[in-house]
């Protein structure tokens, strides 16, 4: 089993939805959590981290849920320049896991 | 944020011939800085954890042999790909977390790898 598994889509959306987007992780010690986004053929860029008390960014809302080992992203209006790859990351200082992303297009 | 810069951006290269990436930490010191791979479609596998002034780190399944790891200075940490061949192509892309010992990590550009 990956220590972190997300579904890898696609989703393809049309502008204006609303998509979410789940994650699990296996590992209990892991202490840190953040939502990456990956352009094609870029690196990857912190979207945000994500609290257990649950966090918002203009559009986007994520949640952790230590006791299922359960992670999401919500995005709102989704726009355009929202397509993307988004990976699900955990882990600790020594060391990060990535998600095998999911792949999200918005359609005009 | 802090600025991890890697160069080169793309490389082609004959089989059989070694590659130099470079990783550099602009605007702080990293005393770790991570290695990752990662082939189309594919999320990011670490391959070794770099430790200045120490061995590198590497994980299962990564030749140390192949993957050289060099992290002479603080700001700076050396991935070589010795004797490339076509399987080793793929997109290399080295992070250091800031501040150290922190959590967030900063990924340099990403080199694209060929072997021809």
């Amino acid at each position: 089993r990956k220590e972190v598994e997300q579904d890898p889509g696609p989703f393809n959306v049309p502008e204006g939805a609303t998509v979410a987007f789940n994650c699990t992780y296996s590992n209990s010690a892991s202490q840190s959590f953040f939502w990456y986004r990956q352009d094609c053929r870029k690196e990857p860029k912190l979207l945000m981290s994500v609290y257990s008390s649950g966090n918002e960014d203009g559009r986007f809302t994520a949640q952790l849920n230590r006791a299922s080992q359960y992670i999401s992203l919500l995005i709102r209006d989704s726009k355009l320049s929202d397509s993307a790859t988004y990976l699900c990351v955990g882990g600790s200082a020594r060391q990060l896991t990535f998600g095998s992303g999911t792949q999200l297009t918005v359609l005009p | 944020g802090a600025v991890v810069s890697q160069h080169p951006s793309w490389v082609i290269c004959k089989s059989g011939t070694s590659v130099k990436i470079e990783c550099r930490s602009l605007d702080f010191q990293a005393t770790t800085m991570f290695w990752y791979r990662q082939f189309p479609k594919q999320s990011l596998m670490l391959m070794a954890t770099s430790n200045e002034g120490s061995k590198a780190t590497y994980e299962q399944g990564v030749e140390k042999d192949k993957f050289l790891i060099n992290h002479a200075s603080l700001t700076l940490s050396t991935l070589t790909v010795t004797s490339a061949h076509p399987e080793d192509s793929s997109f290399y892309i080295c992070s250091a977390n800031a501040p150290p010992g922190g959590t967030e990590a900063f990924f340099g550009q990403g080199t694209r790898l060929t072997v021809v």
